[in-house]
């Protein structure tokens, strides 16, 4: 059973930084590419980063170009986050995803909460 | 940036009708278009992927159609458990956007 398990979200200044995991099991891990998506309270999703199976290529989206960085550790089956220079726009509900070797992703976390206030 | 444009906003229907959900590409996406259904509280639910494939374990009431810019998703006779919000997404390079979502809700 492919199970995703975010950790890492709570309460944040506004500057400050986060870093967030996801511990993925039940598929081969670097088989595939991986994402963050998110969702602000009470609205829609955003695809936040993803990264290659082998780390060699990256995407992020323009609202967190520059103070997000996405990485892997396939030896520990785990997904990152570095989350720097917090903004109040930036509090939702993250998600990891696992992309299923096309275009979509085909298995979800339950999210961890990022709430970034004074 | 591919905006995607899901119509309508809200969907009222009853148990039994056909349900009919529009997305819009402000580009083409080929056949890179992908449908997720959201429960309150819930993760999202791959449905369909690359425009009209069934995602595993997704009932056959269900069905993805179109390429290029207009895609639909069908939902051919509604159960209770379907009312959700529903999202389209594309991929074009490493760039991955959401549609708004289309609120399905009991009539």
């Amino acid at each position: 059973e492919v199970q995703l398990v975010e950790s890492g979200g709570g309460l944040v200044q506004p500057g400050r930084s986060l870093r967030l995991s996801c511990a993925a099991s039940g598929f081969t891990f670097d088989d595939y590419a991986m994402h963050w998506v998110r969702q602000a309270p009470g609205k829609g999703l955003e695809w936040v980063s993803g990264i290659s199976w082998n780390s060699g290529s990256t995407g992020y989206a323009d609202s967190v170009k520059g103070r997000f960085t996405i990485s892997r550790d396939n030896a520990k089956n785990s997904l990152y986050l570095q989350m720097n220079s917090l903004r109040a726009e930036d509090t939702a509900l993250y998600y990891c995803a696992k992309e299923n070797g096309g275009n979509s992703f085909d298995y979800w976390g339950q999210g961890t909460l990022v709430t970034v206030s004074s | 940036e591919i905006v995607l444009t899901q119509s309508p906003a809200t969907l009222s229907l009853s148990p039994g009708e056909r349900a009919t959900l529009s997305c819009r590409a402000s580009q083409s996406v080929s056949s890179y278009l992908a449908w997720y259904q959201q429960k309150p509280g819930q993760a999202p639910r791959l449905l369909i992927y690359d425009a009209s494939n069934r995602a595993t374990g997704i009932p056959a009431r269900f069905s993805g159609s179109g390429s290029g810019t207009d895609f639909t998703l069908t939902i051919s006779s509604l159960e209770p458990e379907d009312f959700a919000v529903y999202y389209c997404q594309q991929r074009s390079n490493w760039s991955y956007t959401f549609g708004q979502g289309t609120k399905l809700e009991i009539k």
